[in-house]
C-alpha cells in the first residue's frame, strides 16, 4: 500500500514568516494530491488539490503547493503566515481507489 | 446545503461494551469513508464504500470493527467489545463519485472507552 510522509510534526512560526510543509508519497504512478486543513474546533476542509496540468496549484487563503513528480513530493507553501493559519495540516494521496493521509503537521503561528 | 453529519458527537462507554457510530453523508455522494484520528497519529483509514460495490475493509484494525451502509446513504460503524485503545475521534467523509475527488468531512464522534 502506498504511504504518505509528512516530515514535520509541529512547526512554530512568527507572523509574517514563510511556511513550507513537506509531503512525500511512495506510489510512482498517477496520483491525485490534496492538502486538507483542520482549524481548532472545526471540520477538516480542503485547502487545495492537484489532479493534472500546472504542477503549481493555488488554494484558499494564499496557500500554494508544488507537485514535483521526480521527488514524489507535494509541499505546501505560504509566503507570509498569519495567526489565523494556526491549524493542523494533512497531506493526502489518492490512487486506484486508495486514499491515504499523512500523520499531519501542527502549525502554531505566534502573533 | 447540509454537510456530512455524525452522531453522537461524544460517546463515553465502558470497556467491553458495543458502540454504534452513525454517519449521514451529503445527499448524492456515492463514496463514503470512515477514518480514525488518534492524538498524534493522523488519519487512519478504516473502511470505504463506493455505491453498491463491496466495501473496502482493508483498514479495519480487528474483527471487532464492522460497518454497513444502508441504501447507499447512511452508514453505521460498530465497534464490539470496546477496548481502551479504541478511544479516538472517528471521522466520516463523503465525496462525489469517488474518493479521488474532494472529500467532505463530518465533525467526528469522540469515543472514550473507560
Amino acid at each position: 500500500a502506498q504511504s504518505v510522509s509528512q516530515h514535520n510534526h509541529h512547526v512554530i512560526l512568527s507572523e509574517a514568516a514563510s511556511l513550507e510543509l513537506g509531503c512525500n508519497y511512495s506510489y510512482g504512478g498517477t496520483v491525485n494530491l490534496f492538502w486538507y486543513v483542520q482549524y481548532p474546533g472545526q471540520h477538516l476542509q480542503l485547502l487545495l488539490k492537484y489532479f493534472s496540468g500546472d504542477p503549481l496549484v493555488k488554494g484558499i487563503k494564499g496557500f500554494e503547493a508544488e507537485f514535483i513528480k521526480s521527488k514524489f513530493s507535494f509541499n505546501l507553501r505560504k509566503p507570509s503566515v498569519q495567526w489565523s493559519d494556526t491549524a493542523e495540516y494533512f497531506c493526502a494521496v489518492y490512487n486506484n481507489n486508495d486514499m491515504r493521509f499523512g500523520a499531519g503537521t501542527r502549525l502554531t503561528v505566534k502573533p | 446545503g447540509a454537510g456530512v453529519s455524525q452522531s453522537p458527537s461524544n460517546k463515553v462507554t465502558e470497556k467491553g461494551k458495543d458502540v454504534e457510530l452513525r454517519c449521514d453523508p451529503i445527499s448524492g455522494h456515492t463514496a463514503l469513508y470512515w477514518y480514525r484520528q488518534s492524538l498524534g497519529q493522523g488519519l487512519e483509514f478504516l473502511i470505504y464504500f463506493q455505491g453498491n460495490s463491496a466495501p473496502d475493509k482493508s483498514g479495519l484494525p480487528s474483527d471487532r470493527f464492522s460497518a454497513e451502509r444502508t441504501g447507499g446513504s447512511v452508514s453505521t460503524l460498530t465497534i464490539q467489545r470496546t477496548q481502551q485503545e479504541d478511544s479516538a475521534v472517528y471521522l466520516c467523509a463523503s465525496s462525489l463519485v469517488s474518493p479521488g475527488y474532494e472529500q467532505y468531512f463530518g465533525p467526528g464522534t469522540r469515543l472514550t472507552v473507560t
